[in-house]
């Protein structure tokens, strides 16, 4: 079956600007997670999102934000970009919400900020 | 969740086991032990999670002791394919969809 699929897969935008980047998960999973990965932070947890709501958040501002549609495909944007924004940023899906569930990524998207 | 510790890097040659140890010793009953590897620039791949039972699939063995403070992560026969940064994670059962990962243990193997 198909994996979690992200689009686009590499992305340019300019200080200020926003983007919007998307995650469609594995069919018939319900829990979408995001996350941001630099080579200096690492991979950090950004929120979760079951059944159209969001169920957790990382500590990230307000600038970064998500949905998830009935069909569970989910969007995460981040608006007035900043050079530090740029990131691999990805996407895991889950069967389920809970901890003994495993989630699957996505390859993720690429963005760079000038 | 709890704490892991992993070493930094390790090297294996081609065609022996890779043991990758992970050290979560303030590790609560009703936490997993995930592990998960990311090759360069890719999204990370899952591997094996386990409760308190070792674990067996097509890709890796799970050994968690018994105090379930530490665990072993087993790739039986490495392959050049099997570099990779390789992330141990502990995950409660009633945490979302949400791992926090830490700086893994880099993975080099040796032809």
């Amino acid at each position: 079956k198909a994996g979690v699929t992200q689009t686009p897969r590499y992305l340019i935008k300019t200080r200020g600007q926003q983007v919007t980047l998307s995650c469609s998960p594995i069919s018939g999973h319900r829990s979408v997670s995001w996350y941001q990965q630099t080579p200096g932070q690492g991979l950090q947890f950004l929120f979760e999102y079951f059944s159209e709501t969001q169920r957790n958040k990382g500590n990230f501002p307000g600038r970064f934000s998500g949905r998830q549609f009935s069909n569970s495909r989910s969007e995460m944007n981040v608006s007035t970009l900043e050079l530090g924004d740029s990131a691999l940023y990805l996407c895991a899906s889950s069967l389920g919400n809970t901890g003994d569930t495993e989630a699957f990524f996505g390859q993720g998207t690429r963005l760079t900020v000038v | 969740d709890a704490k892991t510790t992993q070493p930094t890097s390790m090297d294996c040659a081609e065609g022996r086991a890779a043991n990758l140890p992970c050290n979560h010793s303030t590790i609560s009953g009703n936490e997993y032990v995930y592990w998960y590897r990311q090759i360069h620039s890719q999204g990370p791949q899952y591997i094996i999670h386990g409760l308190k039972n070792n674990e067996t699939n097509e890709m890796a063995s799970l050994i968690i002791t018994e105090d379930r403070k530490s665990s072993t992560l087993i790739l039986p026969h490495a392959t050049l394919r099997d570099t990779a940064v390789y992330y141990c994670i502990v995950r409660a059962r009633n945490t979302g969809n949400q791992f926090y990962f830490g700086t893994g243990t880099s993975l080099t193997v040796i032809p």
